[in-house]
């Protein structure tokens, strides 16, 4: 079974800064996605990036940027140009690439999640 | 607005009682799931659809039950049996396509408190 963790329960950052969450995961599969996703204290989750494995360019959106080291099992999240509305818990997640007709294509595994601050 | 609609967003329940939390999604989705969350643990699958009239269990599905009568809803019945129930409970939705392109858009969620 796959296994997503994030070490980092909370993190802090100031306004305008670059910050990095971390996550690493588990698999021996070859073929998988991984996300972040944004919990804000309405508590709707909200997709921020996501990465194919197959791809070896690291996905972009915006402020938002990943750092995808497959042999390292290593997907770390960088948020620059930090906002208040930035703060949240940020889960990464990952899901694999099989077939949807074997029951598992969609499924979500979630680490435990990342708080992060911002401050003035 | 297309979207996932979970109601009620807060329950209270006495113990030994069965409750249903409704999930509603018109973005024309083949694939419904519940989550659990509780603080420190991430989010859990509790059971999953990805087709109307089937269902599968999720990696916490004891003391849960769903139905999928209806492409549009995933109504999640906890009953008395799950030992601990105090939780918030998140639905989502996606598409269910060979692509991969299958990113899950969540409902606002229901927090549930057991008395």
């Amino acid at each position: 079974a796959q296994t997503v963790t994030q070490s980092q329960p909370e993190m802090s950052v100031q306004e305008a800064e670059t910050v990095t969450l971390s996550c690493t995961y588990d698999t021996s599969e070859s073929d998988y996605y991984l996300f972040w996703y944004k919990q804000p204290p309405s508590r709707q989750m909200i997709l921020v990036i996501r990465q194919e494995a197959y791809k070896q360019q690291n996905a972009t959106e915006n402020r938002f940027s990943v750092n995808f080291q497959k042999a390292a099992k290593s997907f770390s999240l960088k948020i620059s140009d930090s906002q208040l509305g930035d703060a949240a818990m940020y889960f990464c997640a990952y899901r694999s690439a099989t077939r949807p007709n074997t029951g598992t294509a969609s499924k979500l595994t979630f680490g435990t999640g990342t708080r992060l601050q911002v401050t003035l | 607005d297309g979207g996932i609609t979970q109601s009620p967003k807060y329950l209270f329940r006495k113990e030994g009682q069965n409750v249903t939390l409704s999930c509603e999604q018109n973005l024309n989705h083949d694939a419904m799931y519940w989550y659990r969350q509780d603080p420190g643990q991430g989010l859990r699958l509790i059971y999953y659809s990805q087709i109307v009239n089937d269902f599968q269990k999720g990696d916490i599905a004891e003391g849960y039950s769903v139905s999928r009568e209806k492409k549009e809803s995933f109504p999640l019945t906890v009953t008395s049996a799950q030992k601990n129930p105090t939780a918030f409970y998140l639905c989502a939705s996606s598409t269910v396509s060979w692509s991969g392109a299958n990113v899950l858009t969540f409902g606002a969620g229901s927090r549930l408190t057991v008395l």
